[in-house]
Formats: structure tokens, C-alpha cells, sequence
């Protein structure tokens, strides 16, 4: 059965702190690795990756995926009290169509 | 605006009552994607549609339905056999088969009274 792990599960740093956030995966027929941002409402894209050892950046925030390994991790150095959500990692596989498979997130709390 | 709406934004539902949540895109994608997440938890897909007239079950199609007569509108009917209907309900749209990423409307949240 096709599974997205992420961990932790919840996280609370202080403003300035960097943090990782780790999402691991056990899928058949791998296509892509998405990280979302949600804050209340719908996510909101953060980074696609399809290739191993390339790292995405945008900002402060930047993802890696090690496809050997079966895992992703998304950084976010400098972290502000608008960081606070909860990230999900996705997981877009193709079985007879193409579908994604989510992980429960992580939950983060940036203190001012 | 390209993009995606759900309607309603909240929706109340009585106890045998079948409703009945609408998405729409005008992104001209082809794929979409009903998905139910409940506090705390991640996304678990209910159904998904790669073309029209074509439909698959997800993980949790148990108590749902849904039908897929136009590319632009999947909506999706929670039947009066899901047992526990309270949820926040998030439509998505993709390009099958390409490398862009898929795409969020703002979700409904259906509550039971």
C-alpha cells in the first residue's frame, strides 16, 4: 500500500529559528513530490520536485528530494510568525492514472 | 480570473439528507480531485476524475458519489450513508500527465446538525 510519512507531527520554534521538516515515502511508480503550505483554508503550492539531489528554492524556504533514500525535506531558515501552518508533503504516483497520496503534515508554530 | 470555486462555503447537513458539494475550473484541466480532511489530520482522496465521463474511487469513496459530465465541474454528493459527514472538503484540478502541480479551490466545510 502506497504510504507519505511526515514528521514531526507538530513543531514550535522561536522567530529567527531554522527548521526541517522530513517527509518519507513507500509508493509504486513515483512521479513527483509536492510540499504544500495551509494556513486555514485550501494549501497552496510550495515546491515540485521530480529529480533527485536538486534543490528547490524560493526565499527562505528551500526542499531537497533523495530518491534513493525515499525521502524529501523542506527547510525554512529565519523563520517568521507567518510561517506558522501546516505543511503537507504529496506524493503524485501513477496507478492506471495518476493520483496524489498525502501525508498527515506538520504542524508548525512560530512564537514571536 | 483562471482558477477554482467550491460552493457553498458552509453547508449544513440534516441527519438522511443527501447534499451535494460543487466545484468548478476554468483552468482547462483535465484531472480533478475531491479530497476530505479532518482536524488535525492530512488529505484522503474520496474520488478523482482523469477525463469526462470517467471516474475512480480513492481511498474513502465509501458514502460519497460523483459524476463528471463537463471538464470544467466535478461535483461531489455526500450521501446519507456516510456516517460521519463533518469535514472540511477540498476540490483540486491538475493537467494529467504533465509536471504541474495540482491546484486548490478554497473548500467546503460541511457540518451536521
Amino acid at each position: 500500500e502506497d504510504k507519505v510519512v511526515q514528521s514531526p507531527l507538530s513543531l514550535v520554534v522561536h522567530e529567527g529559528d531554522t527548521v526541517t521538516l522530513n517527509c518519507s515515502y513507500e509508493v509504486t511508480n513515483f512521479r513527483s513530490l509536492l510540499w504544500y503550505k495551509q494556513e486555514k483554508k485550501a494549501p497552496t503550492f510550495l515546491f515540485m520536485l521530480t529529480s533527485s539531489g536538486i534543490e528547490k528554492k524560493s526565499g527562505r524556504l528551500s526542499s531537497i528530494l533523495d530518491k534513493k533514500e525515499l525521502f524529501s525535506i523542506l527547510n525554512i531558515t529565519a523563520t517568521q510568525t507567518g510561517d506558522s501552518a501546516v505543511y503537507l508533503c504529496a506524493v503524485e504516483v501513477l496507478s492506471g492514472t495518476y493520483k496524489y497520496i498525502f501525508g498527515t503534515g506538520t504542524r508548525l508554530k512560530v512564537l514571536a | 480570473d483562471g482558477g477554482i470555486t467550491q460552493s457553498p462555503k458552509y453547508l449544513f447537513r440534516k441527519e438522511g439528507q443527501n447534499v451535494t458539494l460543487s466545484c468548478e475550473q476554468n483552468l482547462n484541466h483535465d484531472a480533478m480531485y475531491w479530497y476530505r480532511q479532518d482536524p488535525g489530520q492530512g488529505l484522503r482522496l474520496i474520488y478523482y476524475s482523469q477525463i469526462v465521463n470517467d471516474f475512480q474511487k480513492g481511498d474513502i469513496a465509501e458514502g460519497y458519489s460523483v459524476s463528471r459530465e463537463k471538464k470544467e465541474s466535478f461535483p461531489l454528493t455526500v450521501t446519507s450513508a456516510q456516517k460521519n459527514p463533518t469535514a472540511f472538503y477540498l476540490c483540486a484540478s491538475s493537467m494529467a500527465g504533465t509536471e504541474e502541480t495540482q491546484y486548490f479551490g478554497p473548500g467546503t466545510r460541511l457540518l451536521v446538525l
